[in-house]
């Protein structure tokens, strides 16, 4: 089966930057996605590593090391607007990349304070 | 263009009640997803479609759900009879096709047994 590990809760100020790891077990892994999920709506998609390394999309990037079965995702400048619930998801596959799932993390719920 | 659609929102039912909630993915979205997330939690997949075909439907609890999707565009997914534990968010998601990274979630709908 999958399993994923992030943490529960995160607190960081306004401005600040805040890392949030994820490490997985997983067959037939073929990248980590991360998605944003506020109170009552609906979680939304904000990167996809499937390769080792760093990739930013604004303030947002996320680092994947596939030796290691380890990602992060990293938010800089933090805003007030950013305090959501964040999975981490493993995508996989039994055979090629046109079957696979996404298993998702029980994901960390991150507060914004002033 | 428009996101993908649900309804009902929110749904109360007793237990032993059926109950049927209703998807609309985004237009030309061949792959799509039912996910159930417990509060709390990350979102567990129930069921995926490719077009009007269910491929992976290995964690739905075929005893008491079923699901259709007949002309490959809008889906269903039916509980009956319905348990105190599936109180639930039930949440569809679209995307273009398998292979694609980003999926499309819709608001969900929020069912609570009584």
């Amino acid at each position: 089966g999958q399993s994923l590990e992030q943490p529960s809760e995160v607190t960081a100020v306004e401005g600040a930057i805040v890392q949030i790891n994820c490490t997985y077990q997983t067959s037939g892994f073929y990248g980590l996605s991360w998605y944003q999920q506020h109170d009552g709506g609906a979680p939304t998609f904000l990167s996809y590593n499937a390769l080792d390394g760093l990739e930013e999309t604004g303030r947002f990037s996320s680092f994947l090391s596939r030796s290691d079965s380890y990602g992060y995702l990293l938010l800089q400048e933090l805003q007030m607007k950013d305090s959501a619930s964040y999975f981490c998801a493993v995508r996989f596959g039994a055979s090629g990349a046109g079957s696979y799932q996404l298993t998702f993390g029980k994901g960390t719920k991150l507060s914004v304070i002033p | 263009e428009a996101g993908v659609v649900q309804s009902p929102r929110y749904k109360i039912i007793e237990k032993k009640q059926p109950v049927a909630f209703w998807c609309n993915p985004i237009s030309g979205h061949n792959t799509l997803y039912w996910y159930r997330q417990n509060l709390g939690q990350g979102p567990e997949l129930l069921i995926r479609y490719e077009n009007e075909e269910a491929v992976d439907d290995s964690q739905l609890p075929k005893d008491r759900f079923s699901a259709e999707r007949l002309k490959g565009v809008d889906s269903t997914l039916k509980i009956q009879p319905a348990e105190l534990g599936d109180s639930a968010v039930y949440l569809c998601a679209s995307t273009a096709g398998p292979t694609y990274n980003e999926q499309f979630f819709g608001p969900g709908t929020r069912l609570t047994v009584l």
